[in-house]
């Protein structure tokens, strides 16, 4: 079993729907959550950091459960610029990230 | 203030040969880590620098090693090159557990 699952998409969506991206982590030790950004042959950039209570920047919300090891993110209102790979990370401990393999989202006009 | 800087970019070497990556850690961060993202796959934990020790591992075979410098820059070395090498490898540097931050990666193509 991967130790982060993420479904690999893509999600083709038109400009201005909402979708929703889940994550798996299989370590309940797992201290911190983030999900990344990772654009066509770039390098993966944080989006935002995932907290229990939940939290949001923008568009962007980001949920953690730990009793069910699950993690999400909702983007709202697509936009064109939004299409990329999102990853769900996980830091073990001392920044040791473990990567799900990436959802690609597909945004259109 | 430099982000944190890869060197080659992109370099083709052929199965067998050895291969050397360097890594400029962003200013001020003193811990160095590196991932290996093959195709399609997301990013695989290599190993960690910190005051010039391995100081993690991932499921990686000995021909992968590297240093770090007394400037925190690092090296990652990798002998014996394999086709499955091929891949982006990631540098990525932080300090004290706060954001840590990627470069642009290099590009290997093993043939």
């Amino acid at each position: 079993r991967k130790e982060v699952e993420q479904d690999p998409g893509p999600f083709n969506v038109p400009e201005g729907a909402t979708v929703a991206f889940n994550c798996t982590y299989s370590n309940s030790a797992s201290q911190s959550f983030f999900w990344y950004r990772q654009d066509c042959r770039k390098e993966p950039k944080l989006l935002m950091s995932v907290y229990s209570s939940g939290n949001e920047d923008g568009r962007f919300t980001a949920q953690l459960n730990r009793a069910s090891q699950y993690i999400s993110l909702l983007i709202r209102d697509s936009k064109l610029s939004d299409s990329a790979t999102y990853l769900c990370v996980v830091n073990q401990d001392t920044d040791k990230l473990i990567f799900g393999t990436g959802t690609r989202l597909q945004v259109f006009p | 203030d430099a982000g944190v800087t890869q060197s080659p970019t992109h370099l083709i070497k052929t199965r067998g040969q050895q291969v050397t990556l360097r890594c400029s850690p962003k200013s001020g961060h003193d811990t160095v880590s590196w991932y290996q993202q093959a195709l399609g796959q997301g990013p695989q934990f290599i190993f960690q620098y910190y005051e010039e020790e391995e100081r993690q591992r991932g499921n990686f075979p000995d021909r992968f090693s590297g240093h770090q410098f007394p400037n925190y820059s690092s090296e990652l070395n990798v002998n014996a090159l394999l086709l499955g090498d091929s891949a982006l490898y990631l540098c990525a540097s932080s300090f004290d557990g706060n954001t840590i931050y990627f470069g642009e990666g290099s590009w290997l193509t093993v043939v």
